[in-house]
Protein backbone atom coordinates (compact mmCIF):
# COMPACT_ATOMS: atom_id res chain seq x y z
CA UNK A 1 0.00 0.00 0.00
CA UNK A 2 1.58 3.36 -1.19
CA UNK A 3 1.78 5.73 1.97
CA UNK A 4 -0.25 8.71 0.08
CA UNK A 5 -2.98 7.33 -2.22
CA UNK A 6 -4.39 9.64 -4.84
CA UNK A 7 -6.86 9.34 -7.73
CA UNK A 8 -4.94 9.85 -11.40
CA UNK A 9 -8.06 11.21 -12.92
CA UNK A 10 -8.29 12.50 -15.27
CA UNK A 11 -10.99 14.36 -13.98
CA UNK A 12 -13.26 16.62 -16.36
CA UNK A 13 -15.71 18.89 -15.65
CA UNK A 14 -17.68 22.33 -17.18
CA UNK A 15 -16.48 25.50 -16.34
CA UNK A 16 -17.73 26.92 -12.85
CA UNK A 17 -18.50 23.55 -10.97
CA UNK A 18 -16.98 22.83 -7.76
CA UNK A 19 -13.94 20.41 -8.12
CA UNK A 20 -13.28 18.19 -5.49
CA UNK A 21 -9.77 16.60 -5.30
CA UNK A 22 -9.16 14.13 -3.02
CA UNK A 23 -5.90 11.87 -0.76
CA UNK A 24 -6.28 8.81 1.48
CA UNK A 25 -2.88 8.36 3.57
CA UNK A 26 -1.90 6.04 6.51
CA UNK A 27 0.87 7.48 8.44
CA UNK A 28 -0.57 9.04 11.03
CA UNK A 29 3.22 10.82 11.32
CA UNK A 30 2.23 12.86 8.62
CA UNK A 31 1.59 16.46 10.36
CA UNK A 32 1.72 18.68 7.18
CA UNK A 33 -0.60 18.41 4.87
CA UNK A 34 0.01 20.73 1.30
CA UNK A 35 -1.70 21.34 -2.46
CA UNK A 36 0.70 21.99 -4.74
CA UNK A 37 -0.66 22.77 -8.59
CA UNK A 38 1.72 21.87 -12.00
CA UNK A 39 0.93 22.98 -14.84
CA UNK A 40 2.19 20.87 -17.82
CA UNK A 41 6.15 21.03 -18.69
CA UNK A 42 6.17 23.47 -15.40
CA UNK A 43 7.52 23.27 -11.67
CA UNK A 44 4.52 22.26 -8.98
CA UNK A 45 3.17 25.72 -7.41
CA UNK A 46 2.11 25.83 -3.34
CA UNK A 47 -1.51 26.49 -3.52
CA UNK A 48 -2.50 25.50 -0.30
CA UNK A 49 -0.61 24.33 2.74
CA UNK A 50 -1.81 23.40 7.01
CA UNK A 51 -0.94 21.66 9.63
CA UNK A 52 -4.28 21.04 11.53
CA UNK A 53 -7.52 19.10 11.06
CA UNK A 54 -10.61 21.40 9.67
CA UNK A 55 -10.87 24.15 7.04
CA UNK A 56 -8.26 26.56 5.30
CA UNK A 57 -10.03 28.78 2.65
CA UNK A 58 -8.12 31.22 0.08
CA UNK A 59 -9.90 32.64 -2.35
CA UNK A 60 -11.23 30.00 -4.50
CA UNK A 61 -9.60 27.13 -2.92
CA UNK A 62 -10.35 25.42 0.57
CA UNK A 63 -7.77 22.47 2.08
CA UNK A 64 -9.53 20.16 4.37
CA UNK A 65 -7.79 17.54 6.60
CA UNK A 66 -9.54 15.14 8.59
CA UNK A 67 -6.40 13.35 10.58
CA UNK A 68 -8.94 10.65 11.89
CA UNK A 69 -10.13 9.62 8.79
CA UNK A 70 -6.39 9.94 7.34
CA UNK A 71 -8.50 12.06 4.39
CA UNK A 72 -7.48 15.57 3.04
CA UNK A 73 -9.45 17.25 0.35
CA UNK A 74 -8.93 20.26 -1.90
CA UNK A 75 -12.23 22.29 -3.16
CA UNK A 76 -12.24 24.27 -6.31
CA UNK A 77 -15.11 27.21 -6.27
CA UNK A 78 -16.37 28.62 -9.63
CA UNK A 79 -13.61 26.31 -11.71
CA UNK A 80 -12.01 28.11 -14.63
CA UNK A 81 -9.65 26.98 -17.38
CA UNK A 82 -6.96 28.29 -15.91
CA UNK A 83 -7.60 25.43 -13.69
CA UNK A 84 -6.61 22.73 -15.98
CA UNK A 85 -3.10 21.47 -14.26
CA UNK A 86 -2.28 18.41 -12.65
CA UNK A 87 -2.76 18.91 -8.55
CA UNK A 88 -0.87 16.86 -6.40
CA UNK A 89 -1.28 16.49 -2.46
CA UNK A 90 1.34 16.42 -0.25
CA UNK A 91 2.38 15.58 3.24
CA UNK A 92 5.42 15.68 5.41
CA UNK A 93 5.86 13.96 9.20
CA UNK A 94 7.34 16.42 11.96
CA UNK A 95 9.77 15.01 12.64
CA UNK A 96 11.22 15.35 9.35
CA UNK A 97 9.61 17.82 7.64
CA UNK A 98 11.35 18.13 4.62
CA UNK A 99 11.11 14.61 3.46
CA UNK A 100 7.61 15.54 1.55
CA UNK A 101 5.83 12.66 -0.03
CA UNK A 102 3.86 13.38 -2.94
CA UNK A 103 0.31 12.03 -4.36
CA UNK A 104 0.41 10.77 -7.65
CA UNK A 105 -1.53 13.66 -8.81
CA UNK A 106 -4.54 14.36 -10.07
CA UNK A 107 -5.17 15.67 -13.66
CA UNK A 108 -7.99 18.40 -13.93
CA UNK A 109 -9.60 19.66 -16.97
CA UNK A 110 -12.05 22.50 -17.08
CA UNK A 111 -13.99 22.88 -20.11
CA UNK A 112 -14.97 26.40 -21.26
CA UNK B 1 12.36 38.24 -5.18
CA UNK B 2 10.37 35.82 -4.77
CA UNK B 3 11.37 33.18 -7.08
CA UNK B 4 13.09 29.17 -7.49
CA UNK B 5 15.39 29.96 -11.09
CA UNK B 6 17.22 27.08 -12.74
CA UNK B 7 19.15 26.62 -15.52
CA UNK B 8 18.87 25.41 -18.44
CA UNK B 9 15.33 25.40 -18.85
CA UNK B 10 16.51 22.55 -21.55
CA UNK B 11 19.53 19.81 -21.40
CA UNK B 12 20.37 17.16 -24.01
CA UNK B 13 23.86 14.95 -22.90
CA UNK B 14 25.29 11.88 -23.97
CA UNK B 15 26.48 9.18 -21.69
CA UNK B 16 30.00 10.54 -21.07
CA UNK B 17 29.16 13.57 -20.99
CA UNK B 18 29.41 15.95 -18.22
CA UNK B 19 27.22 18.68 -17.27
CA UNK B 20 25.62 20.60 -14.41
CA UNK B 21 22.31 22.13 -13.55
CA UNK B 22 21.96 25.35 -11.46
CA UNK B 23 19.36 26.39 -8.69
CA UNK B 24 19.55 30.20 -7.78
CA UNK B 25 16.84 31.80 -4.87
CA UNK B 26 17.32 35.28 -3.17
CA UNK B 27 14.42 34.82 -1.00
CA UNK B 28 16.66 34.01 2.13
CA UNK B 29 15.64 30.37 2.57
CA UNK B 30 17.93 28.09 4.10
CA UNK B 31 17.27 25.18 2.83
CA UNK B 32 17.51 23.85 -0.62
CA UNK B 33 16.20 20.37 -2.54
CA UNK B 34 16.69 18.61 -5.50
CA UNK B 35 14.09 16.56 -6.65
CA UNK B 36 13.73 14.50 -9.69
CA UNK B 37 10.42 13.77 -11.96
CA UNK B 38 9.40 11.00 -14.98
CA UNK B 39 6.92 12.03 -17.05
CA UNK B 40 3.03 11.40 -15.08
CA UNK B 41 4.87 10.95 -11.87
CA UNK B 42 5.12 13.07 -8.87
CA UNK B 43 8.54 14.33 -7.76
CA UNK B 44 10.75 12.22 -5.96
CA UNK B 45 13.56 13.67 -3.26
CA UNK B 46 17.06 13.25 -4.15
CA UNK B 47 18.70 15.87 -1.60
CA UNK B 48 18.19 17.70 0.86
CA UNK B 49 20.68 20.67 1.69
CA UNK B 50 20.15 22.75 5.13
CA UNK B 51 22.49 26.08 5.89
CA UNK B 52 24.88 24.73 2.91
CA UNK B 53 25.36 21.45 4.59
CA UNK B 54 24.14 18.29 3.20
CA UNK B 55 21.35 16.76 5.10
CA UNK B 56 19.69 14.24 3.30
CA UNK B 57 20.91 12.19 0.52
CA UNK B 58 18.09 9.54 -0.35
CA UNK B 59 20.35 6.94 -1.66
CA UNK B 60 21.07 8.67 -4.98
CA UNK B 61 23.90 6.80 -7.24
CA UNK B 62 26.87 8.74 -7.56
CA UNK B 63 26.72 10.20 -11.18
CA UNK B 64 24.76 12.85 -9.46
CA UNK B 65 26.46 14.89 -7.48
CA UNK B 66 25.09 17.88 -5.58
CA UNK B 67 27.11 21.30 -4.35
CA UNK B 68 25.92 24.24 -2.46
CA UNK B 69 28.63 26.33 -3.25
CA UNK B 70 26.72 29.48 -0.89
CA UNK B 71 23.47 30.01 0.55
CA UNK B 72 21.40 31.24 -2.73
CA UNK B 73 22.97 28.52 -5.14
CA UNK B 74 22.48 25.01 -5.43
CA UNK B 75 24.30 23.14 -8.46
CA UNK B 76 23.80 19.42 -9.37
CA UNK B 77 26.76 18.11 -11.23
CA UNK B 78 26.06 15.11 -13.86
CA UNK B 79 28.60 13.00 -15.54
CA UNK B 80 28.33 9.19 -16.61
CA UNK B 81 23.83 9.42 -17.10
CA UNK B 82 22.12 6.64 -18.80
CA UNK B 83 18.95 7.47 -20.34
CA UNK B 84 16.66 6.26 -17.36
CA UNK B 85 18.39 9.08 -15.88
CA UNK B 86 16.15 11.55 -18.22
CA UNK B 87 13.68 13.52 -16.20
CA UNK B 88 12.92 16.57 -14.99
CA UNK B 89 14.85 17.75 -12.34
CA UNK B 90 13.80 20.14 -10.07
CA UNK B 91 15.08 22.78 -7.54
CA UNK B 92 12.83 23.90 -4.30
CA UNK B 93 13.83 25.88 -1.64
CA UNK B 94 12.53 26.61 2.21
CA UNK B 95 12.73 29.38 4.95
CA UNK B 96 14.32 26.58 7.13
CA UNK B 97 13.27 22.62 6.65
CA UNK B 98 10.16 22.55 9.14
CA UNK B 99 8.71 25.06 6.29
CA UNK B 100 6.98 25.37 3.22
CA UNK B 101 8.98 24.25 -0.15
CA UNK B 102 8.79 26.48 -3.31
CA UNK B 103 9.04 25.11 -6.75
CA UNK B 104 11.69 26.42 -10.05
CA UNK B 105 10.20 25.96 -12.77
CA UNK B 106 12.88 22.81 -13.46
CA UNK B 107 15.48 21.67 -16.44
CA UNK B 108 14.32 19.05 -18.63
CA UNK B 109 17.13 16.51 -19.36
CA UNK B 110 17.03 14.09 -22.18
CA UNK B 111 20.39 11.81 -21.72
CA UNK B 112 21.16 9.62 -25.60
Amino acid sequence: QKEVEQDPGPLSVPEGAIVSLNCTYSNSAFQYFMWYRQYSRKGPELLMYTYSSGNKEDGRFTAQVDKSSKYISLFIRDSQPSDSATYLCAMSPYSSASKIIFGSGTRLSIRP
Amino acid sequence: DTEVTQTPKHLVMGMTNKKSLKCEQHMGHRAMYWYKQKAKKPPELMFVYSYEKLSINESVPSRFSPECPNSSLLNLHLHALQPEDSALYLCASSLGQLETQYFGPGTRLLVL
